[in-house]
């Protein structure tokens, strides 16, 4: 069955130091794989997508992502976090879009 | 946004009531899809149109209906709602091989 795990409910970094959301996917051939972020209160913004071509994607606000098809991951990397960049961060595959349970991220001054 | 509007944006009614959301578009994009939004769950689609008039289940379709009879609507119904459908509700819209994009949201209680 089709499947799409975060493993990490919730990560708290420091504001300047990198990150990275892991996403691993349970899935019969190479999918479509997406990232979105989501503020408190409000829907969500794509970050990135993987359709195919380069594994290495760049999305906006300075994040990009790694498709590793040996891994089944789809991990969402930042070089410096910012304030602003706390939200909710989800994980999707697919044309049928099957959603992670999502990251929380905490910004430390 | 890109160009969806949910209506209401937020609702609170009472177990056994029917209830309807609206999403409408002005993107005449030709996909929208229905999610439900529920802690440690992630985003759950519920139904989804391929068309006017086309329109299949999701994940989690028990207990909902949905109808498009315009490119620009498509409307979730809770025939009678019980207390398991609280959550917040999302729409979503996306061309053909597209991301989808999403509505700001409706936060359903019942009681």
């Amino acid at each position: 069955a089709q499947s799409v795990t975060q493993p990490d409910i919730h990560i708290t970094v420091s504001e300047g130091a990198s990150l990275e959301l892991r996403c691993n996917y349970s899935y019969g051939a190479t999918p479509y794989l997406f990232w979105y972020v989501q503020s408190p209160g409000q829907g969500l913004q794509l970050l990135l997508k993987y359709f195919s071509g380069d594994t290495l994607v760049q999305g906006i606000k300075g994040f990009e992502a790694e498709f590793k098809r040996s891994q089944s991951s789809f991990n969402l990397r930042k070089p410096s976090v910012h304030w602003s960049d706390a939200a909710e961060y989800f994980c999707a595959v697919g044309r049928d879009m099957r959603f992670g349970a999502g990251t929380r991220l905490t910004v430390k001054p | 946004d890109a160009g969806i509007t949910q209506s209401p944006r937020h609702k609170v009614t009472e177990t056994g009531t029917p209830v309807t959301l609206r999403c409408h578009q002005t993107e005449n994009h030709r996909y929208m899809y229905w999610y439900r939004q529920d802690p440690g769950h992630g985003l759950r689609l519920i139904h989804y149109s391929y068309g006017v008039k086309d329109t299949d289940k999701g994940e989690v379709s028990d207990g909902y209906s949905v109808s498009r009879s315009k490119t620009e609507d498509f409307l979730l119904t809770l025939e009678s709602a019980t207390s398991s459908q609280t959550s917040v509700y999302f729409c979503a819209i996306s061309g053909p091989q597209q991301p989808q994009h999403f509505g700001d949201g409706t936060r359903l209680s019942i009681l």
